[in-house]
């Protein structure tokens, strides 16, 4: 069953500004994972945040994750058009073995 | 090198075929996974291997069958395929004992059943 929600589904954006995506999910998690799918491609995964950890930073990248809302957020800063791609979280079960449950995306458009 | 390889990256087949698509991940991780996307990019996972064995069978139709030779390789059979089973299949790995649960996915296969 799908746990992750993404939000917004797509995001246009001018390079140089901030893109925020957000997810929201259903169930108890171990971490939360963000990947990026460029068209055509692969997933390749960005960063990982656990459950007991509230901010992570990746280079331009920043993470947030609310426990109590079941939701977490992923800001890219001073986007840049090789930024354009859809971007998934994905949630690793509390137990068991670590399967990812992933949300539908956001497909993020970064003009020059 | 590449992590994780799936071939064929294009696959187009007539209903009724049978067809496989080969993975392989070079990283030493112990749990594989076959995943689909659909035309609205949402994935989902279908099988989950580890060691070899099947941890992990999603609501899949028997038509579907994974086979796991060695923990290297997970590949995936598909009989009678329908118009339904065009996706994007993706091959992926990790190794969730380590502590963290990051996934390696290969490029991709775009099956399309005419």
């Amino acid at each position: 069953s799908q746990q992750g929600e993404e939000d917004p589904q797509a995001l246009s954006i001018q390079e140089g500004e901030n893109a925020t995506m957000n997810c929201s999910y259903k169930t108890s998690i171990n971490n939360l994972q963000w990947y990026r799918q460029n068209s055509g491609r692969g997933l390749v995964h960005l960063i990982l945040i656990r459950s007991n950890e509230r901010e992570k930073h990746s280079g331009r990248l920043r993470v947030t994750l609310d426990t109590s809302k079941k939701s977490s957020s992923l800001l890219i800063t001073a986007s840049r058009a090789a930024d354009t791609a859809s971007y998934f979280c994905a949630t690793a079960p509390l137990t068991g073995y670590s399967t990812l449950t992933f949300g539908k995306g956001t497909m993020l458009l970064v003009s020059p | 090198d590449t992590a994780v390889s799936q071939t064929p990256k294009y696959l187009v087949t007539q209903m009724g075929n049978d067809k496989s698509i080969k993975c392989e991940q070079n990283l030493g991780h112990d749990t594989m996974y076959w995943y689909k996307q659909d035309s609205k990019k949402f994935l989902k996972i279908m099988f989950s291997y580890n060691n070899k064995e099947l941890i992990i069978n999603e609501t899949v139709p028997n038509r579907f069958s994974p086979k796991s030779p060695d923990k290297a390789h997970l590949n995936l059979h598909i009989n009678s395929l329908e118009l339904g089973d065009s996706a994007v299949y993706f091959c992926a790995s990790s190794q969730p004992n380590r502590g963290y649960t990051e996934a390696f996915f290969g490029q991709g296969t775009r099956l399309t059943v005419v």
